[in-house]
């Protein structure tokens, strides 16, 4: 079956410390895979994504993500926390590359990020 | 450029009322997703709209039901509001395909009583 699992549903780093939010999926098709983030009371806004060029994926605010196709995993990273950080991350994968359906794009079901000061 | 757009930001209904929910884009996407927020589980898709007249069921369309009569706008109708329903709502527009980013609208929050 086609799905995309987060790992932890709560993840709390001090303030400079790194941070880590786990995301596997699993697809028959090479994916498209996407982290979100969504700050309290907010809509969702794009952190980075990848669609099949370079592994390591850059986003903003100093996020980043490595696709590893043997492990299955998109994992987010970030070197050094801080307190604007707070949010809820979704992982969403789109299972099949280049098909016009929305309903091919599956969300995780979030990790919420607390960062101690 | 307002982007995505969502109209009320709260509202509270009793069990049987029905009401619409709005949602509006600027960026001329062709595609728009309403999609339900609930603790622990995600998004999860209710209907979708591959343009203009286009309309398509999602993960969970029963009790809802949407139009797409022009590219910018795509209401929700809830026919018959169940405490079921209580949840957080947002809409959704990209320009094409699924690596293609998807823009989010604010969010309604729904309390049905």
């Amino acid at each position: 079956a086609q799905s995309v699992t987060q790992l932890d549903s709560h993840v709390s780093v001090s303030e400079g410390t790194p941070v880590l939010l786990r995301c596997n999926y699993s697809s028959s098709y090479s994916p498209s895979l996407f982290w979100y983030v969504q700050h309290p009371n907010k809509g969702l806004q794009l952190l980075l994504k990848y669609t099949s060029a370079a592994t390591l994926v850059k986003g903003i605010n100093g996020f980043e993500a490595e696709f590893k196709k043997s492990e299955t995993s998109f994992h987010l990273t970030k070197p050094s926390a801080h307190m604007s950080d707070a949010a809820e991350y979704f992982c969403v994968v789109s299972l099949i590359p280049g098909y016009s359906s929305a309903s091919k794009i599956i969300f995780g079901s979030g990790t919420r990020l607390s960062i101690r000061p | 450029n307002a982007g995505v757009t969502q109209t009320p930001k709260f509202q509270v209904l009793k069990t049987g009322q029905s009401m619409t929910l709005q949602c509006a884009q600027d960026m001329n996407h062709e595609y728009m997703s309403w999609y339900r927020q609930d603790p622990g589980m995600g998004l999860r898709l209710i209907h979708y709209s591959v343009g203009a007249g286009i309309t398509d069921q999602g993960e969970v369309p029963n009790g809802y039901n949407v139009s797409r009569s022009t590219t910018e706008d795509f209401p929700l109708r809830l026919l018959s509001a169940a405490p079921s329903q209580t949840s957080v709502y947002f809409c959704a527009s990209s320009s094409g395909r699924n690596t293609d980013t998807q823009y989010f609208g604010p969010g309604t929050r729904l309390t049905v009583l």
